[in-house]
């Protein structure tokens, strides 16, 4: 069974600039989560999905960062303009089941904002 | 809200030695979850442990346990005859009724040859 997939691995960018990460959940998964670990600080949830739809956007920032999930299965992360402090690994997880609690993680996204 | 605390950032063991992790927590529920996770610097979360709270027994993986203590809100775990595979960040997790992986700050364990 094929994992969780990101890309990209890694991304530079300038304050200021866009970027967008991309998520592949395990097929079939109904629950995709996103989570943003800064340096020295454990994982901490931005946004989580169930199929197409939003479950849980409380401690996304919206003025910035958006979300989508294409038709239930991929998703994108956006951050529109970042700044420094949102240097952080970006990590997608997904569940079989709404509610469940096993997760299923990929590696991440390290971003490092100029 | 609830709350994870890992008060080591940082601990050590010799090869083929026990070591424990620590991990406290605070909520107000009755019915959770708590986990063990690694994070090797390839950065993807692999589960270690799990631990059902109405459970009073502690969860056992091979060479890894926890010492889970409800009513003090504890929960550590016991790497037996560690491994240098062992080494990495060790992150202690509750998940409650919001659905939420709540994450501790995490312990960078090393181990010594």
């Amino acid at each position: 069974e094929a994992g969780v997939a990101q890309s990209p691995r890694y991304k530079i960018i300038e304050k200021r600039q866009s970027v967008a990460f991309w998520c592949n959940p395990i097929s079939g998964h109904a629950t995709l989560y996103w989570y943003q670990q800064i340096l020295g600080q454990g994982p901490k949830l931005l946004i989580q999905f169930q199929n197409n739809g939003v479950v849980d956007d409380s401690q996304l920032p919206k003025d910035r960062f958006s979300a989508e999930r294409l038709k239930g299965v991929d998703s994108t992360l956006k951050i529109q303009p970042a700044k420094l402090e949102d240097s952080a690994v970006y990590l997608c997880a997904s569940s079989p089941t709404f509610g469940g609690e096993k997760l299923f993680f990929g590696s991440g996204t390290q971003l490092s904002v100029l | 809200a609830q709350t994870v605390t890992q008060s080591q950032p940082e601990m050590s063991v010799q090869e083929a030695e026990t070591v424990t992790l620590s991990c406290t927590y605070d909520t107000s529920e009755s019915d959770y979850y708590l986990f063990w996770y690694k994070q090797p610097p390839s950065r993807q979360m692999i589960l270690v442990i799990r631990q059902e709270a109405y459970k009073q027994q502690n969860a056992t993986e091979n060479r890894f346990s926890v010492n889970f203590q409800k009513a003090a809100k504890s929960f550590s775990l016991k790497i037996s005859d560690s491994q240098l595979g062992d080494a990495a960040m060790y992150f202690c997790a509750y998940w409650g009724n919001n659905n939420d992986m709540r994450f501790g700050a995490g312990t960078r364990l090393t181990v010594k040859p």
